[in-house]
């Protein structure tokens, strides 16, 4: 257990259907990063926040894609309409100044997303 | 997309002996970082490499980096059934971009 959550960790839903994930980031990190990782490829990169300011976003997310960390601490993810192609494992993670760098990323357990 | 190829794709060894892992990535990098997956779970960082260091170690990890071939190796010495998982490399790039950037992975087997 890294100390990163994120809920649900499953969740099935029809084509069509909106749905939202919660991280919650260890509590002193304020860097937090959205990644989708699909089966047998390596996450991919789609958002991040530094507090409550997201700064900077993948072409990888949609217009169908929103998320928000309003206080800087947790965050949501959500995804409107969803697609089939929307299926895949979405982590979270998050990080925080160490020596004037941040490097180690600490990941939560992920939600796997099966859109039918 | 990806930053850099892995290769093997996958590997299985038998307990005790060593794996070799190796991470080719394509552009300028800050450091590069090694994280392992266990199957359906999320991932666990192993160990950093800056780019100005050639080699590190931690533990049974041993990690090098070439950034004239831009490329990385991680060794896990005397391998257990318990480090089968996926590991991946990810870079970090030299442009001001704040994210990983992941290889495709290493699916290792440690046969008991």
């Amino acid at each position: 257990d890294t100390g990163v959550s994120q809920d649900p960790r499953h969740k099935i839903t029809k084509r069509g259907q909106n749905v939202t994930f919660r991280c919650d980031p260890i509590s002193e990190h304020n860097r937090l990063y959205w990644y989708r990782q699909t089966l047998g490829q390596g996450p991919e990169f789609l958002t991040y926040f530094q507090n409550e300011a997201q700064l900077e976003k993948s072409r990888l997310l949609s217009d169908r894609f929103s998320a928000e960390r309003p206080k800087g601490s947790f965050s949501t993810l959500e995804i409107q309409r969803t697609e089939q192609g929307d299926s895949a494992m979405y982590l979270c993670a998050s990080s925080k100044r160490t020596g004037g760098n941040y490097n180690e990323q600490f990941f939560g357990p992920g939600t796997r997303l099966t859109v039918l | 997309s990806q930053q850099g190829e892995e290769d093997p794709q996958a590997l299985s060894i038998q307990e005790g002996e060593n794996a070799t892992m190796n991470c080719s990535y394509k552009t300028s990098i800050n450091n590069l970082q090694w994280y392992r997956q266990n199957s359906g779970r999320g991932l666990v960082h192993l160990i950093l490499i800056r780019s100005n260091e050639r080699e590190k170690h931690s533990g049974r990890l041993r990690v090098t980096l070439d950034t004239s071939k831009k490329s990385s190796s991680l060794l896990i010495t005397a391998s257990r059934a318990a480090d089968t998982a996926s590991y991946f490399c990810a870079t970090l790039m030299d442009t001001g971009r704040r994210a990983l950037t992941f290889g495709s992975g290493t699916r290792l087997q440690v046969q008991p």
